[in-house]
């Protein structure tokens, strides 16, 4: 298994600007994934992050508006940036090791 | 991304009912997982199922994974307000690692 943890738990951000959503692992992981979790609906994966290689983004997902860092094996980050109201939702970062474990979330609110 | 549907999208009981919920696609999975997320918290891994005709039992929930690796489902016994949560069913493709989840199903047990 794995523990993961998330900084910040929750912000609320004004229109048009940037939160930098830090996920920490307490042992080294290669496959790391973000995810979104907009009010009510399930998970959709945002990018693939392995340490190493640059970030892989799923359809409806770019790497100038989600910006992924990896520099090592137990940290990642996920900025989003030019915030609109759309972009209100849960993050969640989830790691790969042998089965899939989740970060807690950050409750973003764009206001 | 290989579908997963899963039914009831909502369900409310009384403590102590027994209920079923279900999990279905119309691709093949290597894997199925059953998440529970809480408000405020991020998915938690209840059982992983791998081979067709699977059975695990967890306590009072009982998991199944189809013959044909295409659906699964989740049946609890004699339910309890501890089990309110939201129950997402997630399934691993034949190629890649990211998950593709169901929409959930919200469920309340009320005392």
């Amino acid at each position: 298994s794995a523990v993961i943890s998330q900084k910040p738990s929750r912000d609320i951000c004004q229109r048009g600007t940037s939160l930098t959503i830090q996920c920490q692992v307490d042992s080294q992981v290669t496959m790391m994934f973000w995810y979104r979790q907009q009010p009510g609906q399930s998970l959709t994966l945002i990018a693939t992050a392995n340490q190493g290689s640059e970030a892989t983004y799923e359809s409806g997902f770019v790497i100038d508006k989600f910006p992924i860092s990896r520099p090592n094996l137990t940290f990642s980050t996920l900025t989003v940036s030019n915030m609109s109201p759309e972009d209100s939702s849960i993050y969640l970062c989830s790691v790969l090791t042998g089965e899939q474990y989740f970060g807690p979330g950050t409750r973003l609110t764009v206001t | 991304t290989q579908l997963l549907e899963q039914s009831p999208q909502f369900l409310s009981i009384q403590e102590g009912e027994n209920l079923t919920v279900y999990c279905n696609s119309s691709s093949v999975f290597s894997s199925l997982q059953w998440y529970r997320q809480e408000p405020g918290e991020g998915p938690v891994l209840l059982v992983t199922v791998v081979t067709g005709g699977e059975v695990k039992k967890l306590k009072r929930l009982t998991f199944q994974f189809g013959d044909a690796r295409k659906d699964s489902s989740l049946h609890i016994t004699a339910a309890q307000p501890g089990d309110t949560g939201l129950y997402l069913c997630a399934g691993e493709p034949n190629s890649g690692y990211a998950l593709n989840f169901g929409k959930g199903t919200s469920l309340l047990v009320t005392p």
